[in-house]
């Protein structure tokens, strides 16, 4: 079946450090999700990117659909404690219409 | 405006045993949505309904699972007889429209999920 490989699969920064993430995949992808979810919650959507090449931010976070539209990065800028969670990226497959999930980077940060 | 509710938070059971879930969307969600979210894993898709409809349960269980939307509001999410790989978090979600669909407000909201542990 389809598949986003989502990478890394964890990481452990110093606050005030920038973040980046990725997620790929061997399909096409007609839109990209970045969720974040906290323990014990259910993910909570970040940004949402729909066409290719698009460069979407909010507030410290920045994300890309790729070109191809087979790949999306998150970036977190100037990282702080709550930003420590799991991060999912997820895809709209153009093949199938169905919402699909990475295995998600877990982020922990340093005070 | 109130989020995706779900109930209970948390329930252990015995393998065998039979298990039920809740879900109230938000009001006016017409697409409803039931994951499963293993440990360390992204939430796979069960079940997804438009109003009281299936539209697609190609990834559920059928011989254990079950899942209705009766009046096209609230869900239940049946498993019956539990197995110990069942153990995950189940999710509830709910959109204003199928994401299947051209939009550029999703309204894609999860619930809290009820974490299932099978013993």
């Amino acid at each position: 079946g389809q598949q986003l490989n989502q990478s890394p699969q964890s990481m452990f920064i110093q606050e005030g450090e920038d973040v980046s993430m990725n997620c790929t995949s061997s399909s096409i992808f007609n839109t990209w999700l970045w969720y974040k979810q906290d323990p014990g919650e259910g993910p909570v959507l970040l940004i949402a990117l729909y066409k290719a090449g698009e460069l979407t931010s909010n507030g410290r976070l920045t994300a890309q659909f790729g070109i191809t539209r087979k790949d999306s990065f998150l970036n977190i800028s100037a990282s702080i404690p709550s930003d420590v969670g799991i991060y999912f990226c997820a895809g709209i497959s153009s093949n199938t219409g169905k919402l699909i999930f990475g295995q998600g980077t877990t982020l922990q940060v340093k005070p | 405006e109130a989020g995706v509710a779900q109930s209970p938070r948390y329930k252990i059971i015995e393998k065998r045993q039979s298990v039920a879930f809740w879900c109230n969307p938000i009001s006016g969600h017409a697409t409803l949505y039931w994951y499963q979210q293993i440990l360390g894993q992204g939430p796979k898709l069960l079940i997804q309904f438009q109003n009281n409809g299936v539209v697609d349960d190609s990834q559920l269980p059928k011989d254990r699972f079950s899942a209705e939307r009766l009046k096209g509001v609230d869900s239940t999410l049946k498993i019956q007889p539990a197995k110990l790989e069942d153990s995950a978090v189940y999710l509830c979600a709910s959109s204003l429209v199928s994401l299947g669909r051209e939009t550029t407000n999703y309204g894609y909201t999860f619930g809290s999920g009820t974490r299932l542990t099978v013993v």
